[in-house]
Order: structure tokens, then C-alpha cells, then sequence
């Protein structure tokens, strides 16, 4: 059964602080991705990586950086939090390959506040 | 039907109808769709897939249908159960592994 583990379900941080989301997937995926999701916004895709130590920008990421250390880990990274920072936050891998899979499998979220 | 912006559009049926839940997308180079359902307090997950060299596939109790033409993507859930209330999404997909999603619609099943 695959799975895509996610460190918190939900978080409380303060204003300033740096906040670290992890994400580990046991599938030996190549793609991790990490998204947002706010109400009546859909996901909306923060960062991606598609090998160790590779990243790529993806539509929002301003405010945010991610590590890719080990192909299982995916972590992204708020320096400083900031209020507008309070969402829903999914991580999600995909298999790369010749004839790739591209469904996403998805974590279970962490709720992130703010305060 | 999906919408961007604050609003969920929510879909109320009875146990045992049928429900159809729309999605409009954008970019006529998108090549592969996916349909989610997301659970309160869960990730989404996979329900079907469709490529763009066809317009219709089932699955179980599922048929995803698409309209290149007006860039439209349908789920259709048949006899809908309490178990199948859940906020569905489409997701679209133009480069490799990069996918674009819709805001999602709330389906609300009466018993």
C-alpha cells in the first residue's frame, strides 16, 4: 500500500518564526511536490522536485524553499511565517520512468496557523 | 460545476441518484485529466483518469466523460452512497508531472 507520510497534521507557529513541514513517501518516487490549498482556491503548486537536491519554482513560491536531501524526503521550509501563511498544506510524489504515472499520491495535509 | 474563487459550489442529491459534477478547464494542450476526492480531514485521492485521445472512461460506479471541444470534464457517480460525500476536483495536466487544479465541488448526500 503506498503511502506519503506528512510530519504534522496541524501546527501553530507564530509570526516570524521559521517553520519546517516534512514529507516522506515509502513508493521510491523521482517527483514530490508540495501545494497549498485554500478555500474555493484549489492546490496551488509552491515547489517541485524532480531528483535529490533538485527543485523547481512552482506557481507561489514566494515566502517558501524546500530541501531534497534524500529521494524519501521532501521538505518545505517557511524562514519566516507570516499570517497569510495559514492554509492547508499537501505534499504529494509521483513515478518517473519512460511510460511515467503521472496520478499524484497525496498526503494527509498539515493544517498550518499563523498567529 | 467548479468555479475559482471563494465560493464551493455544493451539489445535494439523494442516496441512490446518480450525480454528475462538472469541471470547465483551461488549456487546450492538457493531455490528461484526473478526477479527486477529498475527505474531510484527508488528502485527496485518485478516483479515475482520462487521456485526451478519448472522450469517455468507467471505472467503478464512475464515467468520466471529455468534451475537448468546450474543454469540459464531467464525473459521473452512479446510485450515490453517504460514503461518497466529499469534495471533488479535476486536475489537468499539460507538462510532464506539472498539474493544474480546479477549486473543487461539494457533494452532499441526503440519506
Amino acid at each position: 500500500d503506498v503511502k506519503v507520510t506528512q510530519s504534522s497534521r496541524y501546527l501553530v507557529k507564530r509570526t516570524g518564526e521559521k517553520v519546517f513541514l516534512e514529507c516522506v513517501q515509502d513508493m521510491d518516487h523521482e517527483n514530490m511536490f508540495w501545494y497549498r490549498q485554500d478555500p474555493g482556491l484549489g492546490l496551488r503548486l509552491i515547489y517541485f522536485s524532480y531528483d535529490v537536491k533538485m527543485k523547481e519554482k512552482g506557481d507561489i513560491p514566494e515566502g517558501y524553499s524546500v530541501s531534497r536531501e534524500k529521494k524519501e524526503r521532501f521538505s518545505l521550509i517557511l524562514e519566516s511565517a507570516s499570517t497569510n501563511q495559514t492554509s492547508m498544506y499537501l505534499c504529494a510524489s509521483t513515478q518517473s520512468g519512460r511510460v511515467p504515472s503521472y496520478e499524484q499520491y497525496f498526503g494527509p495535509g498539515t493544517r498550518l496557523t499563523v498567529t | 460545476g467548479e468555479s475559482v474563487g471563494l465560493h464551493l459550489p455544493t451539489l445535494s442529491v439523494q442516496e441512490g441518484d446518480n450525480s454528475i459534477i462538472n469541471c470547465a478547464y483551461s488549456n487546450s494542450a492538457s493531455d490528461y485529466f484526473i478526477w479527486y476526492k477529498q475527505e474531510s480531514g484527508k488528502g485527496p485521492q485518485f478516483i479515475i483518469d482520462i487521456r485526451s485521445n478519448m472522450d469517455k472512461r468507467q471505472g467503478q460506479r464512475v464515467t468520466v466523460l471529455l468534451n475537448k471541444t468546450v474543454k469540459h470534464l464531467s464525473l459521473q457517480i452512479a446510485a450515490t452512497q453517504p460514503g461518497d460525500s466529499a469534495v471533488y476536483f479535476c486536475a489537468e495536466n499539460t507538462n510532464f508531472n506539472k498539474f493544474y487544479f480546479g477549486s473543487g465541488t461539494k457533494l452532499n448526500v441526503k440519506p
